[in-house]
């Protein structure tokens, strides 16, 4: 059974990097696409960006300037680098696994406050 | 980017219901469409892929319809646990868009 679990800093300050670490278990990075997904508070789901076992990444053009996704294969980790983040960056950050199109796992998802 | 858009955004049925959420594409994405639900506090979980697709472990009263523009997740008949928000995505083409939700609740 493939687990994905996020870790990272809850609350980061304006201006500053977000970064979060998505472990994954029961299966290796090494095939499939892994993609971030963030969701604010109350409000529903926005594509962040994926990267694939070979080392390609694809971002959301809203969010392209500020993006990196970055895997260690001998972690088993995918990694997400926010900069310059704003309040509206406030958001649960969920990593999920990419199969075919969809999203078939998914992490329990980690808060990101944005605040002073 | 390709619009998603679905209807109702919140809708109220009771237990026994048959319930259908329609979701609309701003340009055609064939069969590229899947559909999620989420409860509160936890991940999104998927329902069904590839439009009409049923989701290894998914209850048989959840299934889905169309291709091009027009899609539908119908729950045959509502149980207690099926109340929750569900999302349509499109995988046709980069960015990966969800649409806006469609929360169900108790009447």
């Amino acid at each position: 059974q493939v687990q994905l679990q996020e870790s990272g800093p809850g609350l980061v300050k304006p201006s500053e990097t977000l970064s979060l670490t998505c472990t994954v278990s029961g299966g290796s990075i090494s095939s499939y696409y892994w993609s971030w997904i963030r969701q604010p508070p109350g409000k529903g789901l926005e594509w962040i960006g994926y990267i694939h076992y070979s080392g390609s990444t694809n971002y959301s053009p809203s969010l392209k300037s500020r993006v990196t996704i970055s895997g260690d294969k001998s972690k088993n980790q995918v990694s997400l680098e926010l900069s310059s983040v704003t309040a509206a960056d406030t958001a649960v950050y969920y990593c999920a696994r990419r199969s075919g199109g969809f999203f078939d796992y998914w992490g329990q998802g980690t808060l990101v406050t944005v605040s002073s | 980017d390709i619009q998603m858009t679905q209807s109702p955004s919140s809708l109220s049925a009771s237990v026994g219901d048959r319930v259908t959420i329609t979701c609309r594409a701003s340009q055609s994405i064939s069969n590229y469409l899947n559909w999620y639900q989420q409860k509160p506090g936890k991940a999104p979980k998927l329902l069904i892929y590839a439009a009409s697709s049923l989701q290894s472990g998914v209850p048989s009263r959840f299934s889905g319809s169309g291709s091009g523009t027009d899609f539908t997740l119908t729950i045959s008949s509502l149980q207690p646990e099926d109340f929750a928000t569900f999302y349509c995505q499109q995988s046709y083409s980069t960015p990966i868009t969800f649409g806006q939700g469609t929360r169900l609740e108790i009447k």
